[in-house]
């Protein structure tokens, strides 16, 4: 019972490196979120995908780029990383629209 | 531009009181909003959905309320205990936005012995 995996669950970039967060949902879910928490403050939403092959930007796209090629998997790829970066990243999944979105526990990212 | 907003930002009460946590949303047009608790260094946690045809949705001690017309929900905590303590995030999915949420900055709370 995985649910929704996210991989690393800690990292830390130099400026300008690039990264790729996986995340991994193994409930066939169609939707898929990526968020980005900085301290004291709510989730905010980078990209999110209604299905395969489906992807669109959300409130804070900058400096980040999705693909979905699977219903599983949704990888979050940062190519040029800089300090306004460091964050706390979530994945999420839902299988229709009004049903509770699902988790994972995040990825803690620091560049500097 | 749609904002949700929760107060307040922290609340300390004593074990077994009753309370009420608050989110106010400023677009009328949801689907649905969510209550959701978040403990220290770990994910998400969904509690309660409400749709946007209801008016509350109950879970053991947890009952949330919804009114649309007022732009107002609250997540009220039945008998509160020390396992209660944690972060609870409020986060709409307005009409037509493939249930993309739009999160508060949620209220930490601690109940104390």
């Amino acid at each position: 019972n995985a649910g929704v995996t996210q991989t690393p669950k800690f990292r830390i970039l130099k400026i300008g490196q690039s990264m790729t967060l996986q995340c991994a949902q193994d409930m066939n879910h169609n939707y898929m979120y990526w968020y980005r928490q900085d301290p004291g403050m709510g989730l905010k939403l980078i990209y999110y995908s209604v299905g395969a092959g489906i992807t669109d930007k959300g409130e804070v796209p900058n400096g980040y780029n999705v693909s979905r090629s699977t219903t599983e998997d949704f990888p979050l790829r940062l190519e040029l990383a800089a300090p306004s970066q460091t964050s706390v990243y979530f994945c999420a999944s839902v299988e229709r629209s009004n049903q509770p979105q699902h988790f994972g526990d995040g990825t803690r990212l620091s560049i500097l | 531009k749609q904002e949700v907003t929760q107060i307040p930002a922290a609340l300390s009460v004593p074990e077994g009181e009753n309370l009420v946590l608050n989110c106010s949303f400023t677009d009328s047009a949801i689907y649905n909003l969510q209550w959701f608790r978040q403990d220290p260094g770990k994910g998400l946690t969904s509690l309660l959905l409400i749709q946007s045809s209801q008016r509350e949705q109950t879970s053991g001690r947890l009952n949330a309320s919804l009114d649309k017309s007022s732009g107002r929900s609250t997540l009220y905590i039945a008998a509160s205990q020390p396992g209660d303590s944690a972060t609870y995030l409020c986060a709409v999915a307005y009409t037509g936005t493939a249930s993309k949420l739009t999160f508060g900055t949620g209220t930490r709370l601690q109940v104390t012995l």
